[in-house]
């Protein structure tokens, strides 16, 4: 298994609701991310787990909420989201620890907050 | 603060044409990757390289990294429609990675 899933592929919420991104990968990966990217722009990181651990966190307001129930899988909490945070969110990994090195990424879920 | 910056932004060209792409930077990387990324999807490694002066080829790409591991450069030889694409640069820093400006290129049949 050489891929990153990610589900939903699409995903439509209110300010008001709470929803989640879930990104699963089965490389033995040791470090997976989160990205948030706007149309033709780069992606741009927003958190970082090494070992099962957060270890970076890009100034990301409170309103995403990573987390990491296993070396597997890694999960995005929404809540009380701005029309502004309408993005594509990709997940990626990467087979060591915090060093970047060869990221592989999801297909993305493509999230618009009305 | 490390920058990337891919030229061109753009770029449209026939079927068979070849063409250059480059990523600049004033700053030191120990790595560096390309990508290409399909409109709704997510990036797709292309390849890494990592020693100054090393090239690499993948069929019709041809990835060069520079001396000082500060720049980068991808040519494609007779584009294909399927080369269509966003191309992005990314380079590895001290615990840091720096994506580029990217590069949109369209390959018209």
């Amino acid at each position: 298994d050489t891929e990153v899933t990610q589900t939903p592929k699409h995903l439509v919420m209110g300010m008001t609701n709470k929803k989640s991104l879930k990104c699963e990968q089965h490389m033995g990966h040791r470090a997976m991310y989160w990205y948030k990217q706007k149309a033709k722009k780069p992606p741009e990181l927003m958190f970082v787990y090494s070992y099962e651990k957060l270890s970076i966190n890009e100034s990301v307001p409170s309103r995403f909420s990573p987390e990491c129930p296993n070396s597997s899988l890694l999960n995005l909490h929404l809540h009380a989201l701005q029309p502004e945070d309408s993005a594509l969110y990709l997940c990626a990994s990467s087979p060591r620890g915090t060093d970047y090195y060869e990221q592989y990424f999801g297909p993305g879920t493509r999230l618009t907050v009305t | 603060t490390q920058l990337l910056e891919q030229s061109p932004q753009f770029l449209s060209i026939q079927e068979g044409e070849n063409l250059t792409v480059y990523c600049n930077s004033s700053s030191v990387f120990s790595s560096l990757q390309w990508y290409r990324q399909e409109p709704g999807e997510g990036p797709v490694l292309l390849v890494t390289v990592v020693t100054g002066g090393e090239v690499k080829k993948l069929k019709r790409l041809t990835f060069q990294f520079g001396d000082a591991r500060k720049d980068s450069s991808l040519h494609i030889t007779a584009a294909q429609p399927g080369d269509t694409g966003l191309y992005l640069c990314a380079g590895r820093g001290y615990q840091k990675v720096t994506f580029g400006t990217g590069t949109k290129l369209q390959v018209i049949p």
